[in-house]
């Protein structure tokens, strides 16, 4: 079936360097999607969103890339921190309610 | 502005029995889903309620069931518990913006439901 899911399940990088997650998803139709951070023991908390009339996004060290192309869609950290370690998910919405299909993860471990 | 709260934050249960869980929104929120998330399955929708209402609904059995009150606040509850619905149940709420879309959806810390 559709689904949204991750092309590194694990990612490893070194503090100051910059991350990239990435995100493939399957249904054209989605039109809003959501990066989330979920640190051990915590509910998964919102970092940056983007609509589909949108290719980029911009918020504070972190940047979503929209490929509708492709269907692809990217996370970037800026100078990575330890605090930046936890798991990342996207999320994409399909249109109907506010449900939404999550990929798997990718887990960012930051290297000191 | 306070998050999403979600009581209890853990819970031990017994097969066969039932639990339920609440969720209050962030204030002004009146759309509110529940998720289950298991390291088998990753997070996966059971439903969402809006305005009181049952708008979406997953792929769960019957056995889950949720409500959602005049002050948007939501509980979900479920019945005969199995092992296998051993799980983190977040909540989350978001606002609707003009044209019905949806915005910005917040979780809330979660319920561990262990079941024995």
């Amino acid at each position: 079936g559709e689904s949204v899911g991750l092309h590194l399940p694990t990612l490893s990088v070194q503090e100051g360097d910059n991350s990239i997650i990435n995100c493939a998803y399957s249904n054209s139709a989605s039109d809003y999607f959501i990066w989330y951070k979920q640190e051990s023991g915590k509910g998964p908390q919102f970092i940056i969103d983007i609509r589909s009339n949108m290719d980029k996004r911009q918020g504070q060290r972190v940047t979503v890339l929209l490929n509708k192309t492709v269907k692809h869609l990217s996370l970037q950290i800026a100078a990575t921190q330890p605090g930046d370690s936890a798991v990342y998910f996207c999320a994409e919405n399909r249109g109907y309610g506010q449900n939404f299909v999550f990929g798997p993860g990718t887990r960012l471990s930051v290297l000191p | 502005k306070a998050g999403v709260t979600q009581t209890p934050r853990y819970l031990i249960k017994t097969r066969g029995q039932q639990v339920t869980l609440s969720c209050s929104p962030i204030s002004g929120h009146r759309s509110v889903s529940w998720y289950q998330q298991t390291p088998g399955q990753g997070l996966q929708f059971l439903f969402e309620y809006f305005s009181e209402t049952q708008r979406n609904k997953g792929n769960f059995p019957g056995r889950f069931s949720g409500r959602q009150f005049s002050n948007s606040r939501s509980e979900m509850n479920v019945s005969t518990l199995e092992l296998g619905d051993s799980a983190l149940y977040l909540c989350a709420s978001s606002t609707i913006v003009a044209g019905g879309s949806y915005n910005e959806q917040f979780f809330g810390p979660g319920t561990r439901l262990t079941v024995l």
